[in-house]
């Protein structure tokens, strides 16, 4: 299996911030990563896919780049509603695997 | 607008197994264009995908769940279903089911359209 990581597990921002969260895989996945949004009690979303692909009707705050091992999700200006957990997924493999997450609250 | 609606029972004992069927409305389960999915999530943990299934029955499982895993689809109801064997509480988790973009070729692969999710108890 492809192991993925992220960091940091947690961060504490104000609105306005500027948030950056990475996530590592254990090998080159080329740009086969995605990343989604989940907030308390709903079901993941869709923000990013292939890397740096913006999903439709996602706010063009988030983007996405990297390549290989080491991706970064950036929020450039958070707002209230991205108080939330990220969580990248490697979809390279056949079996597809997510990082344990990032969860992102108000400072 | 897609919508996918998971159901089955919320409690499930140890050892026995647990049955879910995900409905798929607003759209045909049949397009050639996605498979669709199986995910986890223990509560207050990760995702985990547990498996996908094309519409002509095609599936591949996660190698760690695979021995107790079978995802089928019944195209006439628009449904497709997961099955897992032998659970242990180490199985209770919010089950979601979702569509499965696979077009490979332009690295599009990901789960797009998600179900409410459900949440399965295993005890006794």
């Amino acid at each position: 299996d492809i192991q993925m990581t992220q960091s940091p597990s947690s961060l504490s921002a104000s609105v306005g911030d500027r948030v950056t969260i990475t996530c590592r895989a254990s090998q080159s996945i080329s740009s086969y990563l995605n990343w989604y949004q989940q907030k308390p009690g709903k079901a993941p979303k869709l923000l990013i896919y292939a890397a740096s692909s913006l999903q439709s009707g996602v706010p063009s705050r988030f983007s996405g780049s990297g390549s290989g091992t080491d991706f970064t999700l950036t929020i450039s200006s958070l707002q209230p509603e991205d108080f939330a957990t990220y969580y990248c997924q490697q979809s390279y493999s056949t079996s597809s695997t997510f990082g344990p997450g990032t969860k992102v609250d108000i400072k | 607008q897609l919508q996918l609606q998971e159901s089955g029972p919320g409690l499930v004992k140890p050892s026995e197994t647990l049955s879910l069927t995900c409905t798929v409305s607003g759209g045909s389960i049949s397009s050639s264009s996605y498979y669709w999915g199986w995910i986890r999530q223990p509560p207050g943990k990760g995702l985990e995908w547990i498996g996908s299934i094309y519409y002509s029955g095609s599936t591949y499982y996660n190698p760690s769940l695979k021995s107790r895993v079978t995802i089928s689809v019944d195209t006439s109801k628009n449904q497709f279903s997961l099955k897992l064997s032998s659970v242990t509480a180490a199985d209770t988790a919010v089950y979601y089911c979702a569509r499965h973009v696979r077009e490979v070729l332009t690295l599009r692969i990901f789960f797009d359209y998600w179900g409410q999710g459900t949440l399965v108890t295993v005890s006794s």
